[in-house]
């Protein structure tokens, strides 16, 4: 599996965007982009996934280099609720057999 | 509808005993897979169930092994328990179908080996 290079934290103010970037230069022409974050406590959930155009949906958006070579999670409005693990994925499967990095921890000030 | 659930919440253990932890799967999932999270790092795939076959296993040696019911609940279990198995054990149940194959987790095990 191709892997993903992700910086180990970052922080945010509330109300602010946040960019969390990840980078994956192996990525193969089949891989897809997933994002799953993991709140304190819990189980990781999904937030989104791409394969070469841009999406977005309620929680978040991701923005995908022409290349492929790298994609940011976007968060529009940090929340507090937002603070967390986020994990860049790549898995030709989709969606399935996720194989997991150190992701980013994301903090957000009040 | 039900999320996903795992038994016991925490379990503690000594090294070469054997364990056992449960999933029940979100209703109408058929698939089920398991990860193991050590402390600060991401989770690791362990293996997979689908319709009560193993359908795909990461690098994790044969002593971990796994079994789904027909009701599509699921077991993990780890013979000859080490210390550095202690992590949290994460289940995923999803529904693989033409769409997305999106993974529901539940809150995990937390497996102590001493």
């Amino acid at each position: 599996d191709a892997k993903t290079t992700q910086p180990n934290s970052m922080e945010s103010n509330e109300e602010e965007p946040v960019h969390l970037p990840c980078n994956h230069s192996t990525i193969s022409g089949t891989d897809y982009i997933h994002w799953y974050r993991q709140l304190p406590s819990q189980g990781p959930e999904y937030v989104i996934h791409g394969l070469t155009s841009n999406v977005n949906n309620r929680m978040a958006s991701l923005a995908i280099a022409e290349d492929r070579k790298s994609s940011t999670l976007i968060l529009h409005r940090a929340t507090l609720r937002d603070a967390a693990v986020y994990y860049c994925i790549l898995s030709w499967e989709y969606g399935n057999k996720l194989v997991f990095g150190a992701g980013t921890i994301l903090r957000v000030k009040s | 509808e039900t999320g996903v659930t795992q038994s016991p919440t925490h379990l503690i253990k000594t090294r070469g005993q054997q364990v056992t932890l449960r999933c029940s799967s979100q209703s109408g999932h058929n698939t089920v897979s398991w990860y193991q999270q050590a402390l600060g790092q991401g989770p690791q795939f362990i293996f997979q169930y689908y319709r009560e076959e193993e359908n795909g296993r990461g690098n994790f040696p044969p002593r971990f092994s796994g079994l789904q019911f027909p009701n599509y609940s699921s077991e993990l279990n780890v013979n000859a328990l080490e210390l550095d198995d202690s992590a949290l054990y994460l289940c995923a149940s999803s529904f693989p179908s033409s769409g997305y194959n999106e993974q529901f987790f539940g809150p995990g095990t937390r497996l102590t080996v001493l």
